[in-house]
């Protein structure tokens, strides 16, 4: 099983709707969560991180966290063609403060 | 500040060449971070220093691979002798005080 498990898509979605992705982790003990956009030929950028079970809301993105069930999501809402890129889930496993490991990247595609 | 930088942005090399990154972090952040990016694999961690000390190379494929940080505005990743299945986008990230990282722009590398 891979420490991280996104699924690969493309999930397409239709502008001004809501697009939901998600993330999986096997560590029970990973502390903290991140959400990285990376655009096509570029580098990741995190655009939202979280600790705590519940969500986190940042303009249009949420992130929401379940330990229990050891998922984590981003939506986005009112999505725009900006926002296809690939988005990556990263986590910080328990004993690992600095090691971050991230997912494949779920590639998203908003049509206008 | 300059962000992250990295050299080259772009490398076409033959197999058995040497092949040396570049890396300067970002000022004042005190942890260091090689990645490798291909599709099928994803975003892989290599290795990472802090404070210019290598705390884990473990994500490091074999003995071809090499990284070095002699002081803490510069950091190399050697591959000798290179592979075609080298070829890969290679990541620097550096990370000051909180678990952000800040991601350079990447090298393209071509091993032929």
């Amino acid at each position: 099983q891979k420490e991280v498990e996104q699924n690969s898509g493309p999930l397409s979605v239709p502008e001004g709707a809501i697009a939901s992705l998600n993330c999986t982790y096997s560590d029970r003990g990973s502390q903290s969560f991140f959400w990285y956009r990376q655009y096509s030929g570029k580098s990741p950028e995190l655009i939202m991180f979280i600790y705590s079970n519940g969500d986190k809301e940042d303009g249009r993105f949420t992130a929401q966290l379940n330990k229990a069930s050891q998922y984590v999501s981003l939506l986005i809402r009112d999505s725009q063609p900006s926002d296809s890129a690939t988005y990556l889930c990263a986590v910080n496993p328990s004993g690992g403060y600095q090691k971050v490991t991230f997912g494949i990247g779920t590639k998203l595609q908003v049509i206008p | 500040d300059a962000g992250v930088i990295q050299s080259p942005r772009h490398e076409v090399t033959e197999m058995g060449q040497e092949v040396t990154l570049r890396c300067k972090p970002i000022s004042g952040h005190n942890s260091l971070f090689w990645y490798r990016q291909t599709m099928m694999r994803g975003l892989e961690l290599l290795i990472y220093f802090n404070n210019n000390v290598p705390i884990d190379d473990s994500g490091m494929p074999e003995d071809r691979f090499s990284a070095k940080m002699p002081n803490a505005s510069f950091s190399t990743l050697k591959i000798q002798p290179s592979e075609p299945r080298d070829s890969a986008v290679y990541f620097c990230a550096s990370r000051g005080l909180r678990e952000t990282q800040y991601f350079g722009p990447g090298t393209r590398l071509l091993v032929l």
